[in-house]
């Protein structure tokens, strides 16, 4: 069993709905949760940043970590086009720099 | 011009060849990273770097390895390139004791 799991989807939303993304993990010793967004031929890119459980927003994003069940979730608010991409989880524990990472879901957002 | 490059961006290579993968980065952060990428699998890390004289494996390092000629340029070598090697490779970097890792654009890597 991977450590972090990740639905691959392809998820295809048409635009201005809500886009909701998750990751289940394993490992009761994760402190810190990130999503990363890749577009296509591209680098993963650092899009959210939380610490421990509870909820994070910035713009249309909003990170949820629910340390109970181990499970986190990405929700995208008035998905653009833009939002076209592969999102990623990544997790790790408070005094390691190693980085878990979810398998990706590929997102399409359809004008 | 891009914090984090990373060349070539594109290889073509044939069994049993020796490639070279460069990375070189402009944010003067200390630590460096190699990682492929697969689908399905996410990213897997193969060596990291914390700093010129500070080197170590990752969780896949077998058939590769790595050179840290500088603070800003870390390689990773192929030194008898297998098809199971294809893959997405990309260098990461980050600031001494934080966690966020800065991506570089990546080398798609085809070995036949």
């Amino acid at each position: 069993q991977k450590e972090v799991e990740q639905d691959p989807g392809p998820l295809s939303v048409p635009e201005g709905a809500i886009v909701s993304l998750n990751c289940t993990y394993s490992n009761s010793a994760f402190q810190y949760f990130m999503w990363y967004r890749q577009y296509s031929r591209k680098g993963p890119e650092l899009l959210m940043y939380t610490y421990s459980s509870g909820n994070k927003e910035d713009g249309r994003f909003t990170a949820q970590v629910d340390k109970s069940s181990k499970y986190i979730s990405l929700f995208i608010r008035d998905s653009q086009p833009s939002d076209s991409a592969t999102y990623l989880c990544a997790m790790r524990v408070s005094n390691d720099y190693k980085l878990s990472f979810g398998a990706g879901t590929t997102v399409t957002v359809r004008a | 011009d891009a914090d984090v490059t990373q060349t070539p961006r594109n290889r073509i290579t044939k069994t049993g060849k020796r490639i070279m993968l460069e990375c070189s980065q402009t944010k003067g952060h200390d630590r460096m990273y190699w990682y492929r990428q697969d689908p399905g699998l996410g990213l897997r890390l193969i060596y990291y770097s914390f700093d010129v004289k500070d080197i170590n494996k990752g969780e896949i390092s077998d058939g590769y390895s790595v050179s840290r000629q500088a603070q800003a340029k870390f390689s990773l070598s192929l030194e008898s390139a297998i098809p199971n090697q294809t893959a997405l490779y990309f260098c990461a970097t980050s600031e001494r004791g934080l966690s966020e890792q800065f991506f570089g654009p990546g080398t798609r890597l085809t070995v036949l």
